[in-house]
């Protein structure tokens, strides 16, 4: 079936460095979201990117997607310690409105 | 009012038990789901209910029974469940079924023993 594949699945950096995690689909996406799970927390919507190369910043966070729609990456420049937490990348199976989560990314931040 | 709230927060229940989950939005979406979270996994789709009706059921055992009994709740009824059904238990609604965004609710931590 249809799998969503995240890298790095944990990412250690030093307040102040960036960070990078990988979505990777195996069918061709629709749509992209990215959610935020903060630890003990819930999942909280980011962004939803549609179009094939589309790029949209917000503010230190930077999301693409890629130009055959199958793959996405989120960028953030100058990690801070309210960056912590686990990065999914959600998109909808195959001729459905379905969502698959991806496998995602913890981010740790050390002061 | 952009929340969806879930309770009880945590929940404790033998396997003989019958309990339910409570979700309650008030942001007007059509759309409603129940994801599952095991420790250290993303979240997994059980249903989702659009415009009140039953939409997707990601073939849950029927231990699991899903309520909508209107636009502005969501429950999730418990019976005979198993220790392995033990996670977080979390409720989301969309505008309408996905494309939109999602908002989660805080989520029931569940343990079953």
């Amino acid at each position: 079936g249809q799998q969503v594949m995240q890298i790095p699945q944990y990412q250690h950096v030093q307040e102040g460095e960036d960070f990078t995690t990988y979505c990777n689909s195996s069918t061709t996406l629709s749509n992209i979201q990215w959610y935020k799970q903060r630890p003990g927390g819930h999942p909280v919507f980011l962004i939803q990117l549609v179009k094939s190369g589309e790029v949209k910043k917000q503010k230190r966070l930077t999301f693409q997607f890629g130009e055959a729609k199958k793959n996405s990456s989120l960028h953030i420049t100058a990690t801070q310690t309210t960056d912590v937490g686990t990065y999914f990348c959600a998109g909808p199976t195959s001729g459905t409105y379905k969502y698959i989560f991806g496998t995602g990314t913890r981010l740790k931040v050390l002061a | 009012d952009t929340e969806v709230t879930q309770t009880p927060k945590h929940l404790v229940m033998g396997m003989t038990n019958k309990k339910s989950l409570k979700c309650e939005q008030h942001m007007g979406h059509r759309a409603m789901y129940w994801y599952k979270q095991k420790a250290k996994k993303p979240p997994e789709l059980m249903f989702v209910y659009s415009y009140e009706k039953l939409s997707i059921n990601e073939s849950v055992p029927s231990r699991f029974s899903p309520e909508c009994p209107n636009s502005s709740l969501l429950n999730l009824h418990l019976h005979a469940l198993q220790p392995e059904d033990s996670a977080l238990y979390l409720c989301a609604s969309s505008q309408t079924i996905i494309p939109y965004e999602q908002y989660f609710g805080p989520g029931t931590r569940l343990t079953v023993t």
